[in-house]
């Protein structure tokens, strides 16, 4: 299977500065990955997919980049409500592995 | 609005067996694939197991492969997952997902997900 790693593990970030996690792949899976947040007690929500499609009702502070076996998400300005974990996930073949994820907290 | 909805979990034995279900509304249910996704307390998100629209191809994860099945009943827009042979590291919230994108292209991208049932298992 591919394996999804993340980095950091967390992201210290101070409101309104710029996040920028990472997340590489074991072997191509060429623009098939998308990107979830998910926030304490809460379902993961689709952020970002196809590494740079955002999602409907996200907004255009989060971007995705990258292609092939590294990839980046961009959070421009963080506001309080994008504190959360974020994962990876690629679904370019059959399993379709999430990362081990990136905890971006206040600072 | 797109609704999913599980239940089924319960504490059980090790070497015991659950059934899941996930009652999905709010789009047309046969027109796309279905996933089982788990969080183990405090940790990340694994893919179990997927199953197409049609209910005739299903994938699973190595770690539960020959353990668990899943299936769906497009009459009535539920999906389940048969979980046997439990394991304590079966210990997880499991979530139903709905693939963004219907028919079979691109099943593992998940869009909507349910609020999850908690799976114990224990002695």
């Amino acid at each position: 299977e591919i394996v999804m790693t993340q980095s950091p593990a967390t992201l210290s970030v101070s409101p309104g500065e710029r996040a920028t996690l990472s997340c590489r792949a074991s072997q191509t899976v060429k623009s098939e990955l998308a990107w979830y947040q998910q926030k304490p007690g809460q379902t993961p929500r689709l952020i970002i997919f196809d590494a740079f499609t955002r999602a409907t009702g996200i907004p255009a502070r989060f971007s995705g980049s990258g292609s092939g076996t590294e990839f980046t998400l961009t959070i421009s300005s963080l506001q309080s409500e994008d504190f959360a974990v974020y994962y990876c996930q690629h679904y370019y073949v059959w399993p379709p592995t999430f990362g081990q994820g990136t905890q971006v907290e206040i600072k | 609005e797109v609704q999913l909805l599980e239940s089924g979990g319960a504490l059980e034995q090790p070497g015991g067996s659950l059934r899941l279900s996930c009652v999905a509304s709010g789009f047309s249910f046969s027109s796309y694939a279905l996933s089982w996704v788990r969080q183990a307390p405090g940790k990340g998100l694994e893919w179990v197991s997927a199953v197409s629209d049609n209910g005739v191809a299903t994938f699973y994860a190595e770690s539960v492969r020959g353990r668990f099945t899943i299936s769906r009943d497009n009459s009535k827009n539920t999906l389940f997952l048969q979980m046997s042979s439990l394991r304590a590291e079966d210990t997880a919230v499991y979530y139903c997902a709905k693939s963004k994108v219907p028919g079979a292209t691109k099943r593992g991208l998940l869009d909507s997900w349910g609020q999850g049932t908690l799976v114990t298992v224990s002695s």
